[in-house]
């Protein structure tokens, strides 16, 4: 069974832009979490989908957003980038997203603002 | 509210050692940890996990004890390998949520 799949891999943009990242669930999973992680303030959450369903969200801006389609693939996508926006971008899944389910992590999506 | 922390952000082990790896957290009521294993470049991978019913568990070669009276927890390796070298999390359910509060990490380096 294919793992969690994140694209791109890594990604350079300037100061103003805005980016897609994608993330395909492990086939079955039904719940996808985002997760920010930089050098700084480590692995911070950002929100996770359900069915479609945002469930939870974290203490971002709301330039940070996502979606999930009905194949439970899912997108975050940041406006208007600003230079603390650098930072590995994480994509995990779990079967339902219940209390104390397995998360499996991709291997993330290198966002670099110049 | 619920944090977990490291207390070291560094560990260095020569191949063959016990490894110790340690996380405080803050939140009495919290019921469920996880330990995650980050090799460069790629994502945190699953490691162990443990309720708070339980004091001690083990897995392959990693040993997971809690101490609920100082909020304590750490993660044993057992005869550490180079493929072991990698940052280690603690991490806990936030508030009955999916959401994840993760530590700091330690970064373990193995000595051959």
């Amino acid at each position: 069974k294919a793992g969690v799949t994140q694209t791109p891999r890594y990604l350079i943009k300037t100061r103003g832009q805005q980016v897609t990242l994608s993330c395909s669930p492990i086939s079955g999973h039904r719940s996808v979490s985002w997760y920010q992680q930089t050098p700084g303030q480590g692995l911070q959450f950002l929100f996770e989908y359900f069915s479609e369903t945002q469930r939870n969200k974290g203490n971002f801006p709301g330039r940070f957003s996502g979606r999930q389609f009905s194949n439970s693939r899912s997108e975050m996508n940041v406006s208007t980038l600003e230079l603390g926006d650098s930072a590995l971008y994480l994509c995990a899944s779990s079967s339902k997203g219940g209390l104390n389910e397995k998360l499996f992590f991709g291997s993330g999506t290198q966002l670099s603002v110049l | 509210g619920e944090s977990v922390g490291l207390h070291l952000p560094t560990l260095s082990v020569q191949e063959g050692d016990n490894s110790i790896i340690n996380c405080a957290y803050s939140n009495s009521a919290s019921d469920y940890f996880i330990w995650y294993k980050q090799e460069s470049g790629k994502g945190p991978q699953f490691i162990i996990d443990i309720r708070s019913n339980m004091d001690k568990r083990q897995g392959q070669r990693v040993t997971v004890l809690l101490n609920k009276t100082v909020k304590h927890l750490s993660l044993q390796i057992a005869a550490t390998q180079p493929g072991d070298s990698a940052v280690y999390f603690c991490a806990e359910p936030q508030g009955g949520s999916e959401k994840l509060v993760f530590g700091k990490g330690t970064k373990l380096t193995v000595n051959p």
